[in-house]
C-alpha cells in the first residue's frame, strides 16, 4: 500500500531557507504535490512536479524529486513569517487519488 | 465564484445524534471527495464521487454515508455519530486527471460528546 512520511515540525529564522522533506512509497505515481494550510483554513495547492523531473523552480520554491529514493523536498528561499503553516506532501494514484503525508509544521521566527 | 463551500462551519453533536454535511461546487468539476483530517495524520479519504449519482469508499469509509445527487453537491451524513468521528472535514473538487490536482474548501469543524 501507499504510505507517505513526513517530519512533524521545522523551526526557521526569517530570511534563511526551509526545506521540507517526504518520502512516499508509490513508484507509480504521476504527480507529486506541496500544499500548505494556514490556521483555520483548508488546503491551498503551492506547487507540483511530474515524475520524470527532478526539479521545479517557482519563484521562492523549489521542488527537487530523488525517484530511486523515492524523497521529495520543498525548499522555500528567503523564509518569511507568513509562511508559517503547516505543509503536506502529497502523491496522486490511478483515478486521481491523492495520499497525503502526516503534514510538516514550519515555525518561522523574527 | 465562490469554488467550493461547506456548511456548516461548526458544529457539535451528541454521541448518537445525526448530521449532514453539505459541500457545494460552482467549479463543474466532475470529481468530489470528503476527508477528514485529525492531528499528525494528514487527510484520509472517506468516500469519493466520480460524477453525478455515483460514490465509492475511500481508506476511512466506516460509520458515513455518501451522495451525489446533482453534480455541484456532494452530502456527507453521518447516521449515529460517535466520538471517533470528531474531526475536521473538507470537501475537496478536482478534474478527472492530470496536473489539475484538487481544490478544497474551508473545512467544517465537527465535535461529538
Amino acid at each position: 500500500g501507499e504510505d507517505v512520511e513526513q517530519s512533524l515540525f521545522l523551526s526557521v529564522r526569517e530570511g534563511d531557507s526551509s526545506v521540507i522533506n517526504c518520502t512516499y512509497t508509490d513508484s507509480s505515481s504521476t504527480y507529486l504535490y506541496w500544499y500548505k494550510q494556514e490556521p483555520g483554513a483548508g488546503l491551498q495547492l503551492l506547487t507540483y512536479i511530474f515524475s520524470n523531473m527532478d526539479m521545479k523552480q517557482d519563484q521562492r520554491l523549489t521542488v527537487l524529486l530523488n525517484k530511486k529514493d523515492k524523497h521529495l523536498s520543498l525548499r522555500i528561499a528567503d523564509t518569511q513569517t507568513g509562511d508559517s503553516a503547516i505543509y503536506f506532501c502529497a502523491e496522486n494514484n490511478a483515478g486521481n487519488m491523492l495520499t497525503f503525508g502526516g503534514g510538516t509544521r514550519l515555525m518561522v521566527k523574527p | 465564484n465562490a469554488g467550493v463551500t461547506q456548511t456548516p462551519k461548526f458544529r457539535v453533536l451528541k454521541t448518537g445524534q445525526s448530521m449532514t454535511l453539505l459541500c457545494a461546487q460552482d467549479m463543474n468539476h466532475e470529481y468530489m471527495y470528503w476527508y477528514r483530517q485529525d492531528p499528525g495524520m494528514g487527510l484520509r479519504l472517506i468516500h469519493y464521487s466520480v460524477g453525478e449519482g455515483t460514490t465509492a469508499k475511500g481508506e476511512v469509509p466506516d460509520g458515513y454515508n455518501v451522495s451525489r445527487l446533482k453534480k455541484q453537491n456532494f452530502l456527507l451524513g453521518l447516521e449515529s455519530a460517535a466520538p471517533s468521528q470528531t474531526s475536521v472535514y473538507f470537501c475537496a473538487i478536482s478534474r478527472p486527471a492530470g496536473t489539475d490536482t484538487q481544490y478544497f474548501g474551508p473545512g467544517t469543524r465537527l465535535t461529538v460528546l
